[in-house]
């Protein structure tokens, strides 16, 4: 089976600016979870969708959405950007039950300057 | 806050040696304890992981050692090779799913 898959790998962005992520999970996982990886706050958890509702939400602020779609690709986007928001973004796909195991994509690097 | 407490931030272990990382937690309702290995430019991915019904689980060259009364567990590399340096994380979680993780131990194995 093909791993999770995230697009793009990199991006820039300006304060202000909006972006949205991508990622597609494993064949026939319907939960895909988000996490910011950063040196300081290290892996930190941003939601979870389970068949296209939200089933759990981290402390993150409202410029943080996603949304997941009816083939189990995600998105995420943040809006109004800011240098904090520089880090590595990963994407995990889990099958469903919440038991199961979370398996992570590449992640997308995002630079805010 | 923290919810999981890892431990030592670096270790710098020679080649054939034992490798170990503690992580402690405060939260009774985890119940899935499982250790990532990160390599630069790659996502985590899962190395093993133990559920609180067993006090050790073994795969390989990695053994996590499960401490429920303490709340903590920990992870050994036996005979650690060069190529097991990597970042890596311990994380916890509960029913609700997600993954509460350690702040991560910079593993370097020497020659």
């Amino acid at each position: 089976k093909a791993g999770v898959t995230q697009t793009p790998r990199y991006l820039i962005k300006t304060r202000g600016q909006q972006v949205t992520l991508s990622c597609s999970p494993i064949s026939g996982h319907r939960s895909v979870s988000w996490y910011q990886q950063t040196p300081g706050q290290g892996l930190q958890f941003l939601f979870e969708y389970f068949s296209e509702t939200q089933r759990n939400k981290g402390n993150f602020p409202g410029r943080f959405s996603g949304r997941q779609f009816s083939n189990s690709r995600s998105e995420m986007n943040v809006s109004t950007l800011e240098l904090g928001d520089s880090a590595l973004y990963l994407c995990a796909s889990q099958g469903g039950a919440i038991t199961d195991t979370q398996y992570f994509g590449p992640g997308t690097r995002l630079t805010v300057l | 806050q923290q919810q999981v407490k890892q431990s030592p931030q670096s270790l710098i272990v020679q080649k054939g040696g034992i490798s170990i990382i503690n992580c402690a937690y405060e939260n009774t309702a985890f119940d899935y304890f499982p250790w990532y290995q990160q390599f630069p430019g790659k996502g985590p991915a899962l190395l093993i992981a133990i559920r609180p019904d067993v006090s050790e689980k073994k795969e390989g060259r990695f053994t996590i050692s499960f401490n429920k009364s303490a709340k903590q567990f920990s992870l050994h590399i036996m005979d650690s090779q060069p190529g097991d340096s990597a970042t890596y994380f311990c994380a916890a979680s509960g029913q609700g799913g997600a993954l509460n993780f350690g702040k991560g131990t910079s593993l370097l194995v020497t020659p």
